[in-house]
């Protein structure tokens, strides 16, 4: 089955500096990437989500590249502030056969991210 | 809010119980996904249905049980509770068409605490 391995596992940035965060998964059948951003105690909330016919997409300061040749896709958060503290999870998933059943994600082991003000 | 909701949001039981956890998706969507979060394994998909029919299963265990009701609300049913059960259990609902048919969008969980 899939595996999606995440990097690094904690992340510590001064505010208004970049934050990284690299994943990569096993199958090259995967199509379909969301970043999730979890903090304490909540709901795992999708904040961005790239298709593998895309090689990258932007939405305000955050952004996603994939590469699929290389089978690693990135979440890339500019100007960082201190809300985006919290633990973000990427995740791959294969688009079902049948395109209404949607299909599981698997998940990466998740990044805490500390923005030091 | 993300239009998912789940009950309870706590849970208190102890070792060899039975409990039911439930989850009403978003309105619209047909597919419900369960997954289980806990401290040592991170997130993990357990199962999915879509409009009344299993479709997919992940890492759960025979104790485990789900199903998905006509009015597309799904119950997940966890037996012969042990310490290790003890986890974040969250629900999840995707649209069945359109460009939204990718995303699944989270309930706020459940915490299960197993004694």
């Amino acid at each position: 089955g899939e595996n999606v391995e995440q990097h690094p596992s904690t992340l510590s940035v001064q505010e208004g500096d970049s934050a990284v965060i690299k994943c990569t998964y096993s199958d090259s059948a995967s199509n379909y990437f969301p970043w999730y951003k979890q903090e304490l105690g909540k709901r795992p909330q999708l904040i961005i989500d790239i298709r593998s016919n895309v090689g990258e997409k932007k939405d305000q300061r955050i952004a996603v590249t994939l590469n699929k040749t290389a089978k690693h896709f990135s979440l890339h958060i500019t100007e960082t502030q201190p809300e985006d503290s919290a633990v973000y999870f990427c995740a791959a998933s294969i688009r079902g056969v049948i395109k209404a059943a949607g299909n599981k994600l698997t998940f990466g082991g998740g990044t805490r991210v500390l923005v030091k003000p | 809010d993300s239009g998912v909701t789940q009950t309870p949001k706590h849970l208190i039981t102890a070792t060899g119980q039975r409990v039911t956890l439930r989850c009403s998706p978003r309105s619209g969507d047909l597919s419900v996904y369960w997954y289980q979060q806990s401290l040592d394994q991170g997130l993990q998909f357990l199962i999915q249905y879509y409009n009344g029919e299993e479709r997919a299963k992940g890492n759960i265990l025979e104790r485990f049980s789900a199903q998905q009701f006509p009015d597309l609300h799904s119950e997940l049913n966890l037996s012969s509770l042990e310490l290790g059960d003890s986890a974040l259990y969250f629900c999840a609902s995707s649209p069945h068409l359109g460009r939204g048919a990718y995303e699944q969008y989270f309930g706020p969980g459940t915490r299960l605490t197993v004694t």
